[in-house]
């Protein structure tokens, strides 16, 4: 069964850099896959934030584009997700899902439980 | 703004049918059959209900089903059930391997 967990600081200062983590078990990233991070801003909808392939290639949402970078660590079974100058607006529970289709990143068949990142001082 | 446009809330009482429709563009729903609905209940992570417009994926029950006309999804519920109440959202593949969801719709059993 494959796993994801999500980690990183609960707390980040406006103008700084969000940075989490998603641990992978039950499966090797390595193996093949699209991986990805969505965002959902308290009492607000989901907003798709990226993907990556197993193999480093990124995909980002045209409106974050200037601010996200997604890597994976095989090494580590995980992937990460940086924004910059962040902003309150983007105070969200942050999740990471696996791609259910290894042609084309359409759909998210497992997801993460989500951790919720606040931007304040 | 979501690039998707669902209704804000449906209602329908045990056992009866409803429908969340989902309105994009030619440029996403309208021009892939790549439209996936997912299921929320509070403070949990999004399920995957429907993908690929109208296949199910294991252990999700046959009372739901997608379809599509033209610009617009629609994910339909028969036989509603109290655990059916949650919130839905619509997703479109965008072309460039980007995507793009709707707003949400609460679907509330009365």
């Amino acid at each position: 069964q494959v796993q994801l967990q999500e980690s990183g600081p609960g707390l980040v200062k406006p103008s700084e850099t969000l940075s989490l983590t998603c641990a992978v078990s039950g499966y090797s990233i390595s193996s093949g896959y699209y991986w990805g991070w969505i965002r959902q801003p308290p009492g607000k909808g989901l907003e798709w934030i990226g993907s990556i392939y197993h193999s480093g290639s990124t995909y980002y949402n045209p409106s974050l584009k200037s601010r996200v970078t997604i890597s994976v660590d095989t090494s580590k079974n995980q992937f990460s997700l940086k924004l910059s100058s962040v902003t309150a607006a983007d105070t969200a529970v942050y999740y990471c899902a696996r791609v259910r289709s290894i042609v084309v990143v359409a759909d998210f068949d497992y997801w993460g439980q989500g951790t919720l990142v606040t931007v304040s001082s | 703004q979501s690039a998707l446009t669902q209704p804000a809330s449906v209602s329908g009482s045990p056992g009866q049918s409803i429908t969340i429709s989902c309105t994009g563009t030619s440029s996403d729903v309208g021009s892939y059959n790549l439209v996936s609905w997912y299921q929320q209940h509070p403070g949990k992570a999004p399920k995957l209900m429907i993908y690929e417009v109208s296949k199910r994926p294991s252990g999700v029950s046959n009372r739901f089903s997608g379809s599509k006309s033209g610009n617009t999804a629609s994910l339909t519920i028969s036989g509603l059930q109290a655990e059916d109440e949650a919130d839905y959202y619509c997703c479109s593949y965008a072309g460039s391997s980007t995507l793009e969801f709707g707003g949400g719709t609460k679907l509330t059993v009365l």
